[in-house]
């Protein structure tokens, strides 16, 4: 069963615009971690964002905001204010801490393509 | 400050050959994860390790592939007899575990296996 769902595989935004990558994950454990990740062109992945099973609060960092709707089971990423340099693929990543490993598992991924 | 590094971020290989990827972790972590990323695909969680011990291995094939992250220099992944299908790229990630729960895992850049 997939554990994390992005159901974007690709998404325009205009420059200066704010964007909402969806997604959607399915664990029955009560403690768990998200995170975003971004990967350009160049290949390497950059942490962006994280948020905690019980965190009360929504993370932000920055232009990058988390809409953590726990019921719906829902981690949706917001980038306020596109700027080119957001062109990327963007993962979403679970970890769920099972007998002691703390391995990731992400989503495919979506394409963000930020228009001048 | 020195992130994650890996080497070689280029690999190319003949099948049947072995392939050697290193990994060392930023400075202060001691847990190192490896993961395999397909062409248009998120990541695939590998191994887990700690320093001389190996924690989560049920993303690893059952053959061909080993990995050790000893006491002292990089951690390792071997690919021995490569085939075609290992051909991907392959990231090093490791994390402090500081048992806050928001151990975050960073990445390095990644090496690039090809296999011809």
């Amino acid at each position: 069963a997939q554990k994390i769902t992005q159901t974007q595989p690709g998404m325009f935004v205009q420059e200066k615009e704010a964007v909402t990558l969806d997604c959607t994950y399915d664990t029955s454990d009560p403690s768990y971690g998200l995170f975003w990740y971004k990967q350009p062109s160049s290949g390497e992945m950059i942490f962006l964002i994280y948020q905690g099973s019980y965190d009360q609060q929504n993370a932000t960092e920055g232009r990058y905001s988390l809409n953590f709707q726990k019921a719906r089971k829902s981690a949706n990423l917001v980038i306020s204010a596109s700027q080119l340099g957001d062109s990327a693929m963007y993962f979403c990543a679970m970890r769920e801490p099972q007998g002691g490993s703390e391995k990731l598992v992400f989503g495919k991924g979506t394409k963000l393509t930020v228009n001048p | 400050n020195a992130g994650v590094m890996q080497n070689p971020r280029h690999l190319v290989r003949r099948r049947g050959q072995e392939a050697r990827l290193r990994c060392s972790p930023m400075k202060g972590h001691s847990h190192v994860y490896w993961y395999r990323q397909l062409p248009e695909e998120g990541l695939k969680f590998m191994v887990y390790l700690q320093k001389e011990n190996i924690i989560d291995e049920s993303g690893m094939p059952k053959e061909r592939f080993s990995a050790e992250f000893p006491k002292e220099g990089p951690s390792i992944l071997r690919i021995q007899q490569v085939v075609r299908g290992d051909s991907a790229a392959y990231f090093c990630a490791s994390s402090e575990r500081t048992g806050s729960g928001t151990d975050t895992q960073y990445f390095g850049p990644g090496t690039r296996l090809t296999v011809l």
